[in-house]
């Protein structure tokens, strides 16, 4: 069973980097699911930052394209998150999550989260 | 872009049944998921596309979509499903969630 895990600083000052690891354990980073980032600002909804394929490929949400890099890691099996120029805004719950994946009842590729780390808490504040 | 609205509570009765719609432009052509959130925890998945349970979620939870409305149903609700819910569609290669949806069980 896939798990993944989130790291990374929990306390980032305004206007540097927000960077997180997402550790993928129990199955293959190099399946052909997509790994995304998700944040929730406290008390608010669900954001989704963006995804990343194996090889690289990337797909990010307009509103954060600017200041986002997704990259990944396969010998570590692994995948990060980079956002720059924060501000207290991104004051958010980051979770790391299978965004499209392969269902063996419907036999279907499912473009949904169906698998999500713990979450991680990250403030911006000086 | 595309947007979905839910409403920001929804009340239900123990052993009652709770609906909790998400309203979007001709959603019913899209699939849609749905995710149960309980406070201090990750959001997992309770319905996909529409109306399929993943494994281990009871038979309580269902869904529907049709027009510019899909619907969770939560049958026989238990305290246990006092969570907040959102829906999800991936539209023009993004993921969109709903708003949100509180649920009290009374």
């Amino acid at each position: 069973q896939v798990q993944l895990q989130e790291s990374g600083p929990g306390l980032v000052k305004p206007s540097g980097t927000l960077s997180l690891t997402c550790a993928v354990s129990g199955g293959s980073i190099s399946s052909s699911s997509w790994w995304s980032w998700v944040r929730q600002p406290p008390g608010k909804g669900l954001e989704w930052i963006g995804e990343i394929y194996h090889s690289g490929s990337t797909s990010y949400n307009p509103s954060l394209e600017s200041r986002v890099t997704i990259s990944v890691d396969k010998s570590k099996i692994q995948f990060s998150l980079r956002l720059t120029s924060v501000t207290v805004a991104d004051t958010a719950v980051y979770y790391c999550a299978r965004g499209y994946y392969y269902d063996g009842i419907t036999y279907l590729w499912i473009r949904a989260f169906d698998i999500w780390g713990q979450g991680t808490m990250v403030t911006v504040s000086s | 872009s595309y947007e979905l609205t839910q409403p920001l509570s929804v009340s239900v009765a123990l052993g009652q049944t709770a609906r909790i719609t998400c309203g979007g432009n001709n959603i019913g052509s899209k699939s849609v998921h749905w995710y149960q959130q309980k406070p201090g925890q990750a959001p997992v998945l309770v319905i996909y596309r529409d109306s399929n349970r993943p494994s281990g979620i009871p038979d309580r939870f269902s869904g529907s979509n049709s027009g510019n409305t899909a619907t969770l149903t939560i049958s026989r609700a238990q305290a246990g499903d006092e969570a907040d819910y959102y829906c999800q569609v991936w539209d023009s290669s993004l993921y969109v969630f709903g708003t949100g949806t509180k649920v009290t069980v009374l």
